[in-house]
């Protein structure tokens, strides 16, 4: 069965400094990851996925992945982070069996200015 | 704004109640799936459907259930209602096609469930 797992249940960083957020997989065949982001009290939000191609993956408000395969793992990075990133991040993988997605459990993200 | 809307965004009530959430896809949209995001257990899958008919199972409970009409709108039914089911219930909606394993899940802004 596809899983994602994220080792990490928080992450602290300073603002201005990299964050990474990590994420490790586990499926048969190919896989189809993605990232999202939940803010206080709202619905998870898109932020980038991968399906093929180029292992470094862009998404919206400056985040970005690193997909490796070798390592199993697409941990979610941004080079500069804002105290306004502080989130709930969840990384997920679509089951090709019947085309849901499963989620990690999560890491929470604080950016203290 | 993701385009899926789901009423109410809160609801209380008591034990052994029932209750319906519903949820509006994005325009276009015909696959419409049902997550309970509770704090001990993250965030779980329910259920999916397309187009009308149910197309997988998650961790469901019997006492759960739902339906999507020929609008494509859908309904989550939760019945004899257990301190334990309050959480907070989305669902998200996506394109379904070819390339459809390809595409994200986009999710409404929920409902809090609050049981008494």
């Amino acid at each position: 069965a596809q899983s994602v797992a994220q080792p990490e249940d928080q992450v602290n960083v300073a603002e201005g400094n990299p964050l990474t957020v990590k994420c490790t997989y586990s499926v048969s065949g190919n896989p189809y990851l993605f990232w999202y982001v939940q803010y206080p009290n709202r619905g998870l939000q898109f932020l980038l996925k991968y399906i093929t191609g180029d292992n470094l993956v862009k998404g919206s408000y400056g985040f970005e992945a690193e997909f490796n395969k070798s390592q199993t793992s697409f941990h979610l990075k941004k080079p500069s982070a804002l105290v306004s990133d502080s989130a709930l991040y969840f990384c997920a993988v679509r089951d090709m069996n019947n085309n849901d997605m499963r989620f990690g459990a999560g890491t929470r993200l604080t950016v203290k200015p | 704004d993701s385009g899926v809307t789901q009423t109410p965004k809160h609801l209380i009530t008591a034990t052994g109640q029932r209750v319906t959430l519903r949820c509006s896809p994005r325009s276009g949209d015909l696959s419409v799936y049902w997550y309970q995001q509770s704090l001990d257990q993250g965030l779980q899958f329910l259920i999916h459907y397309y187009n009308g008919e149910e197309r997988a199972k998650g961790n469901i409970l019997e006492r759960f259930s739902a339906q999507q009409f020929p609008d494509l709108h859908s309904e989550l039914n939760l019945s004899s209602l257990e301190l334990g089911d309050s959480a907070l219930y989305f669902c998200a909606s996506s394109v379904w096609g070819v390339g459809s394993i390809y595409n994200e899940q986009f999710f409404g802004p929920g409902t809090r469930l609050t049981v008494l």
